[in-house]
């Protein structure tokens, strides 16, 4: 099956930092990738969709301008937390959709904000 | 998209067949059924998916009702590795995917 990177697989940082993920698709090109987040103990909730060399489309309550998306290539996705504070310590996953709408799954990044 | 129900959790003997069931009778004509697992602390992994007609794949079969308003996703001999939430989605190809609660499967030696 289709293989979906993503680095750093955890990453601690400081409160006021900004962190950026990185998404990659290894053996195909994904024009359209999502980001979603993962509180403990719940369930993937969809952040935003990003699509290659257009703007994110993100979901409601989500802020933008606090979660940066970028999509420059059809094989990478970033996203940056930018002045992360504890409450977005979570597990950010990323997807990149291939034919017939399947979705395969990064493994997931693990932030944590002290 | 169709809202699906699921039990929250399920537990299978290891080398038994493992029958996770899913409600989705609000599902429409052009909604698929889609079945993700997660096993802790990674990311999901898509196992199967289908309209009407059952499907069956190296990890599993999707057995989907005549009546399309509910399914059931069959592992034909549970392992250790397959303990993990199991999602059952359904949507249009368009739609993004919903991850509900899902099913708890543990597979017990």
């Amino acid at each position: 099956g289709a293989v979906v990177s993503q680095h750093p697989s955890r990453v601690i940082c400081k409160s006021g930092t900004s962190v950026k993920i990185e998404c990659r698709s290894l053996d195909f090109q994904a024009t359209t990738m999502f980001w979603y987040r993962q509180f403990p103990k719940q369930s993937l909730m969809l952040m935003a969709t990003s699509n290659e060399g257009s703007k994110a489309t993100y979901e409601q309550g989500v802020e933008k301008d606090k979660f940066l998306i970028n999509h420059a290539s059809l094989t990478l996705s970033t996203l940056t937390v930018t002045s992360a504070h504890p409450e977005d310590s979570s597990f950010y996953i990323c997807s990149a959709e291939v034919i017939y709408n399947e979705q395969f799954f990064g493994p997931g990044t693990r932030l944590t904000v002290l | 998209d169709a809202k699906t129900t699921q039990p929250t959790s399920m537990d299978c003997a290891e080398g038994r067949a493992a029958n996770l069931p899913c409600n989705h009778s609000t599902i429409s004509g052009n909604e698929y059924v889609y079945w993700y697992r997660q096993i802790h602390s990674q990311g999901p992994q898509y196992i199967i998916h289908g309209l009407k007609n059952n499907e069956t794949n190296e990890m599993a079969s999707l057995i989907i009702t005549e009546d399309r308003k509910s399914s059931t996703l069959i592992l034909p001999h549970a392992t250790l590795r397959d303990t993990a939430v199991y999602y059952c989605i359904a949507k249009t190809g368009a739609n993004n995917l919903f991850f509900g609660t899902g099913t708890r499967l543990t597979v017990i030696p």
